[in-house]
């Protein structure tokens, strides 16, 4: 079956410092990765997905298969980067996402 | 274009009540997801509609939890009769068929059952 762990339920840096958000998964199929985010008062949106290697607001994310980890990375966290960040891992023909618990990253002054 | 709407956006209920939730996803996305999210913990996908037929509905709670899309476009969720672990945000969500993991997000209902 598959499962998503993202380790910490919250991260606190202050503006300016790197950022990792941490994710590993397991699943013997083939993976596909997502970052879904929440921020204050806004509905859960994409941020990215692995299979497009782009950088959104700064933010990337490698998938590591041999470590079956896709860690969020932002070289200089931002205020406005503070929200809810979820793992998501997506299987199947039927296109169903795993969840992880979500980690909040708190960008302090 | 006009994202997912849900209504109602908050619910009280009291135990062994029954409460229903509605969901209209963006236009022209065939797939309509319902998750629960309880506090602390991610959304956990409870059923999965591709047009007005069910996809995976294997986490959906049925002797208590049911849910229609009967026209393959907005659909509701029901709870008949809620208990206390059923206090949820409810989630709905579409995408395209071929969407993958790409999914739009509706607001939310949250529910508690006192």
């Amino acid at each position: 079956a598959q499962r998503v762990t993202q380790p910490e339920k919250l991260l606190s840096v202050f503006k300016g410092a790197p950022v990792e958000l941490k994710c590993n998964y397991s699943y013997s199929g083939s993976p596909e990765l997502f970052w879904y985010v929440q921020y204050s008062r806004q509905r859960l949106q994409l941020l990215l997905r692995h299979i497009s290697r782009e950088s959104i607001k700064g933010f990337t994310a490698d998938l590591n298969k041999g470590e079956t980890s896709f860690h969020l990375k932002k070289p200089f966290a931002q205020e406005e980067d503070s929200a809810m960040y979820y793992c998501a891992l997506h299987t199947g023909t039927a296109s169903k996402l795993t969840f992880g618990t979500g980690t909040r990253l708190q960008v302090t002054l | 274009e006009a994202g997912v709407a849900q209504s109602p956006r908050y619910k009280i209920i009291e135990k062994r009540q029954s409460v229903a939730f509605w969901c209209n996803p963006i236009s022209g996305h065939a797939t309509l997801y319902w998750y629960q999210q309880i506090l602390g913990q991610g959304p956990k996908l409870l059923i999965q509609f591709q047009n007005n037929g069910v996809v995976d509905d294997s986490q959906l709670p049925k002797d208590r939890f049911s849910a229609e899309r009967l026209k393959g476009v907005d659909s509701t969720l029901k709870i008949q009769p809620a208990k206390l672990e059923d206090s949820a945000v409810y989630l709905c969500a579409s995408s395209l068929a071929s969407g993958g993991g790409t999914q739009y997000f509706g607001p939310g209902t949250r529910l508690l059952v006192l």
